[in-house]
Parts: C-alpha cells; sequence; structure tokens
C-alpha cells in the first residue's frame, strides 16, 4: 500500500461553493499528479507539479487551481463548483530518479456537485 | 494520434477461471507498458510495468506478455478469486517528455462469481 492520502474520501455540495481536496505522500517523490475519472472511463491529467512551486496544467481542462508549497502536499481547489464538476478525483505521486516513474495512487476523492 | 485500447470492456467468470484481457496501444515513441488493478472506489495499484525488451512478466497468478512490434498486451489471470473483481487498467508511458506521460485505457470490468 503505498502512502499517498486524499481526504476527504467522499464530499457532496451545493453549486457555487468553494471546496479544496487535499491530498499528502510521505515517500518524498518530487513529482505529484491529479487526474479526473468518471465512471467506466479513463483517467485524465488534470494537474501535475515537478517540485515545490512548480504547477502545470495537463491534458484535460479543468476550472480547479493546484498549489505545491510542500513537496508532500499537493492540494486541488475549485473556487466554484458547478454539477459538471462531478467526479472522481485521483492523485499520485512518483519519484523521477527511480526507473519508469512509476506512479502510486491515493484512494480518490468523490465530489458530487448539486 | 497516442491512443490504448482494451477488450473486452466488461468479463464475468467463475471462481477458479482463468481469463486474458487485451490491449492494443498506439503510443509512440514507446517507454513501458503497465497494468493497473483498481477495486471500485479506490485508486489504481500497480500489476506489472514491461519495458520494449521484455515480452513477459508474472506477479503472482497475473502474467503480463508484450509484443511491441505488433503494440499488443494482455493480462493473463490464473484461478481467479473472488478479490480478483475489479477494473483492469492498461497504461503505455511514453519517452517523448520528460513528464513521462502515461496514456490510460478505460479498463475492462471483471467480475468473479462464487
Amino acid at each position: 500500500e503505498a502512502d499517498i492520502y486524499q481526504t476527504p474520501r467522499y464530499l457532496v455540495i451545493g453549486t457555487g461553493k468553494k471546496i479544496t481536496l487535499e491530498c499528502s505522500q510521505t515517500m518524498g517523490h518530487d513529482k505529484m499528479y491529479w487526474y479526473q475519472q468518471d465512471p467506466g472511463m479513463e483517467l485524465h491529467l488534470i494537474h501535475y507539479s515537478y517540485g515545490v512551486n512548480s504547477t502545470e496544467k495537463g491534458d484535460l481542462s479543468s476550472e480547479s487551481t493546484v498549489s505545491r508549497i510542500r513537496t508532500e502536499h499537493f492540494p486541488l481547489t475549485l473556487e466554484s463548483a458547478r454539477p459538471s464538476h462531478t467526479s472522481q478525483y485521483l492523485c499520485a505521486s512518483s519519484d523521477s530518479q527511480v526507473s519508469y516513474n512509476e506512479q502510486f495512487f491515493g484512494p480518490g476523492t468523490r465530489l458530487t456537485v448539486l | 494520434k497516442n491512443q490504448v485500447e482494451q477488450s473486452p470492456q466488461s468479463l464475468i467468470i467463475l471462481e477458479g477461471k482463468n481469463c486474458t484481457l487485451q490491449c492494443n496501444y498506439t503510443v509512440s515513441p514507446f517507454s513501458n507498458l503497465r497494468w493497473y488493478k483498481q477495486d471500485t472506489g479506490r485508486g489504481p495499484v500497480s500489476l506489472t510495468i514491461m519495458t520494449f525488451s521484455e515480452n513477459t512478466k508474472s506477479n503472482g497468478r497475473y502474467t503480463a506478455t508484450l509484443d511491441a512490434d505488433t503494440k499488443q498486451s494482455s493480462l493473463h489471470i490464473t484461478a481467479s478469486q473472488l478479490s480478483d473483481s475489479a477494473s483492469y487498467i492498461c497504461v503505455v508511458s511514453d519517452r517523448g517528455s520528460t513528464l513521462g506521460r502515461l496514456y490510460f485505457g478505460r479498463g475492462t470490468q471483471l467480475t468473479v462469481w462464487p
């Protein structure tokens, strides 16, 4: 079991609310990622980070924002949630010094916006 | 366009039986291919990783094969157990970027019945 944690695991909120999804890893990995996954569909990369103070947008356009102030922490924020944001959000991390750059995934946050 | 296609989309087998899942990809330049297991409501967990020069790799009852010439991979599960019920995702990494971009299939949903 990888040492990467996400909170909350489940979140149901109303439209217009600001939310932050937390992701932490204790493995000292330099790279971190956020993916979005809808049921029966593939994972889509929405944000990634090479290290502290580095953040980039992924392949899938997202209205969310991220920050990387500490190596172990990579929170994702939605300023104003909408029903279209309903999805599962998966955080991952990897060590660029290790072969294959294997990514370890957290358990995910299931977000429902009413 | 870099793509990963998996078949079948879903599969039901009886406990103790074997099964084989298929993956075709068009990702280029190819770096490595991974098979992940994703339990419902959880993040993906890596089963095997294979590079261009490897054509088979085992992890317990899971055996993955890779034909880099035809760009096909398979995951064979032997003597299935109820705990094997999950989505199995084929993921291909390219070596054309420093990120080591991952391309995800939609997964095969395997259900093992007693």
